[in-house]
């Protein structure tokens, strides 16, 4: 079955350093999403991208994060400037698309510290 | 806001003990009620996509119901293996989010 595959799956980094998280999605889904889960706590929605362009985003998406779809295969998260509050597990979500019957598919996610 | 709510946070049974778990929902038109379930240190895996009051899917020994409050999961004759977190998530006419609960920890004891 396909799946959507995230790399590194753990990421370590100093405060005030940029990260880029890597994901591949399934092979002919069109819709691209960006959740995390700090410890213990819900699954949150970060951002939503849908033909080479951001299509809704979150309070907690600002302007230290980025994403992108460099090429027809890989979608990446970037966050600029990492703070200690940006540690949490991220996840990578693809979709054929946007609403029913539309279900999310999740990478096994990268779990970035902030040191 | 869509909010999702959802009960018991954690739920211990023994192999072959029948429960449900619950998820309570407000959301400005609902486009979807997903259910995944996370094992530790992995991410969501899909189980249920339900779209209006009274539907019903099933898997395996899971099946989910829906009404315009609140939607149930239930297991049926749980196995160890059925142990993992079980989430919530609704998708509103506002958006292409999903807003997850806080999911409730199942435990299946031998």
């Amino acid at each position: 079955e396909p799946e959507v595959t995230q790399t590194p799956s753990h990421q370590v980094t100093q405060m005030g350093q940029e990260v880029i998280l890597r994901c591949v999605p399934i092979s002919n889904h069109l819709y691209f999403y960006w959740y995390r889960q700090i410890l213990g706590q819900k699954v949150e929605f970060l951002v939503s991208f849908y033909n080479n362009e951001i299509s809704e985003k979150s309070e907690i998406f600002d302007d230290q994060f980025s994403v992108e779809r460099p090429d027809g295969s890989n979608f990446t998260l970037k966050i600029r400037s990492t703070k200690l509050e940006d540690s949490a597990m991220y996840f990578c979500a693809s979709s054929e698309a946007h609403g029913a019957p539309a279900s999310l598919h999740f990478g096994n996610g990268t779990r970035l510290t902030v040191t | 806001e869509d909010q999702v709510t959802q009960s018991p946070e954690a739920l211990r049974l023994q192999e072959g003990e029948s429960s449900s778990l619950n998820c309570s929902y407000t959301v400005s038109g609902l486009r979807g009620l997903f259910w995944y379930r996370q094992d530790p240190g992995k991410g969501p895996e899909f189980l249920f996509t339900l779209y209006s009051a009274g539907e019903e899917k099933e898997k395996e020994r899971l099946k989910a119901t829906l009404t315009k409050k609140e939607s149930f999961l239930h297991i049926t004759a749980p196995k160890p293996e059925d142990s993992a977190t079980y989430l919530c998530a609704v998708r509103g006419t506002s958006g292409s989010r999903l807003t997850f609960g806080e999911g409730t920890q199942l435990t299946v004891n031998p």
